[in-house]
């Protein structure tokens, strides 16, 4: 198996720009998923494909990827922003991992 | 609308065994791979088990191989987890996750739908 490694802890103020990363040798052959989770409610994803967003989630979150890191990143950070960020990924022989975490906390 | 609800979750003692379940709806359950994702209190996700479509590739996290089983019935829309042989760090909040999967053409190894989890406390 293998890690995914990102910095515990991110502190922004309200309207910067909070970056996240997520590292791995795996991420230069995988894809990265990134999560974000308030106290008390389950994971709701917010980028998928290293880049992508969902549907309903705010166009302030983006993601990009550079050889073995992938990062998210908030714009314009708004208070409703502060949670738990995980990043995950998986290879089809179902090794599925996720990141250590990071907290965002919005000052 | 998609929804997922776990049940079964209680305190049982070490060594002790415990029956997870989690019924869907919204969705054509038996065309996706499930999972279980657990969180111990204060700490980050872990990924348990997965299980296909039609039970045909089961995987499970070396920490919980050999005391869990992972199961699945499409015609009730449920997936199951058979906990057994119990440990204290067994304790967390234990989600089912939906796999997105194939996704034109190409496969997604994502969790796009969770439920709201089941508190598993493993204590004397």
């Amino acid at each position: 198996s293998y890690e995914l490694t990102q910095p515990p802890s991110v502190s922004v103020s309200p309207g910067q720009t909070a970056r996240i990363t997520c590292s791995a040798d795996t991420l230069s052959k995988q894809y990265a998923y990134w999560y974000q989770q308030k106290p008390g409610q389950a994971p709701v994803l917010v980028i998928y494909k290293d880049t992508e967003r969902p549907s309903g989630i705010p166009e302030r979150f983006s993601g990009s990827s550079s050889g073995t890191t992938v990062t998210l990143t908030i714009s314009g950070v708004q208070a409703e922003d502060e949670a738990d960020y995980f990043c995950q990924s998986a290879d089809s022989s179902a090794n599925y991992v996720f990141g250590t975490g990071t907290k965002v906390t919005v000052l | 609308e998609v929804q997922l609800v776990e049940s079964g979750g209680g305190l049982v003692k070490p060594g002790g065994s415990l029956r997870l379940s989690c019924t869907v709806s919204g969705f054509t359950f038996s065309s996706y791979t499930m999972h279980w994702v657990r969180q111990a209190p204060g700490k980050g996700l872990e990924w348990v088990s997965s299980i296909s479509s039609r039970s045909g590739n089961i995987y499970y996290a070396d920490s919980v191989k050999g005391r869990f089983t992972i199961s699945r019935d499409n015609s009730k829309n449920s997936l199951y987890l058979q906990m057994n042989r119990l440990r204290a760090e067994d304790t967390a909040v234990y989600y089912c996750a939906k796999e997105r999967g194939l996704w034109f053409g190409e496969f997604l190894y994502y969790f796009d739908y969770w439920g709201q989890g089941t508190l598993v406390t493993v204590s004397s």
